[in-house]
């Protein structure tokens, strides 16, 4: 079974500033995908990016990056100059690429790490 | 383009009723994911419909269940409700053609059971 860590429970950061938020992972999977979904309040859960395993490039979109460690199974979220409506939780989440098996197709997620940017 | 939407968006049960809840995903969408959120618990998959038929299950009792309709809809059921059942129950869609690997989600269907 899959696992995924979020060690941070809250965090803060003041607007324009960098901020990266930790998630850690636990597979026996050579072939998966790693996300990191934002869930504004009382808001709808939005995917902010995604990572192949085997791509060996960092994702990024815009403001966000990703800080990939296959073997140290760690997948670590940059959110550069930070703006209010980046206030939201983070969560980071698992799945299994291969077709087949109890795992495919389900998301497991971390605790989340709520995040509040400061004016 | 709409996006995922969910209905009621609220909805009060009594411990041991019945809760339907519902969800339409974005147009061309054939699959169909619930996820429960519970305080204390996280973000845990339910259920993933694709095409009419259940792909996959999370650990829930049986008494969570649900199915999907020919226009891809679907509805997810919860029978003998208990206290422990109030949570943001999620629905997300995805393409047929991207397998399971982007998941929209909607709003959410926050049940409170009493």
């Amino acid at each position: 079974a899959q696992t995924v860590t979020q060690s941070q429970p809250e965090m803060s950061v003041q607007e324009a500033e960098t901020v990266t938020l930790s998630c850690t992972y636990d597979t026996s999977e050579s072939n998966y995908y790693l996300f990191w979904y934002k869930q504004p309040p009382s808001r709808q859960m939005i995917l902010v990016i995604r990572q192949e395993a085997y791509k060996q490039q960092n994702a990024t979109e815009n403001r966000f990056s990703v800080n990939f460690q296959k073997a140290a199974k760690s997948f670590s979220l940059k959110i550069s100059d930070s703006q209010l409506g980046d206030t939201a939780m983070y969560f980071c989440a698992f799945m299994k690429g291969e077709a087949g098996g109890t795992s495919y197709g389900k998301l497991t997620f971390g605790q989340g790490t709520i995040l509040t940017v400061h004016p | 383009e709409a996006g995922v939407t969910q209905s009621p968006t609220h909805l009060i049960k009594t411990r041991g009723q019945q809760a339907t809840l519902r969800c339409s995903p974005i147009s061309g969408h054939t699959s169909v994911y619930w996820y429960q959120q519970a305080l204390g618990l996280g973000l845990q998959f339910l259920l993933w419909y694709d095409e009419g038929e259940e792909r996959n299950r999370g650990n829930f009792p049986p008494r969570f269940s649900g199915r999907q309709f020919p226009n891809y809809s679907s509805e997810l059921n919860v029978n003998a409700l208990e206290l422990e059942d109030s949570a943001l129950y999620l629905c997300a869609s995805s393409y047929r053609d991207r397998g399971p690997f982007e998941q929209y989600f909607g709003p959410g269907t926050r049940l409170t059971v009493t």
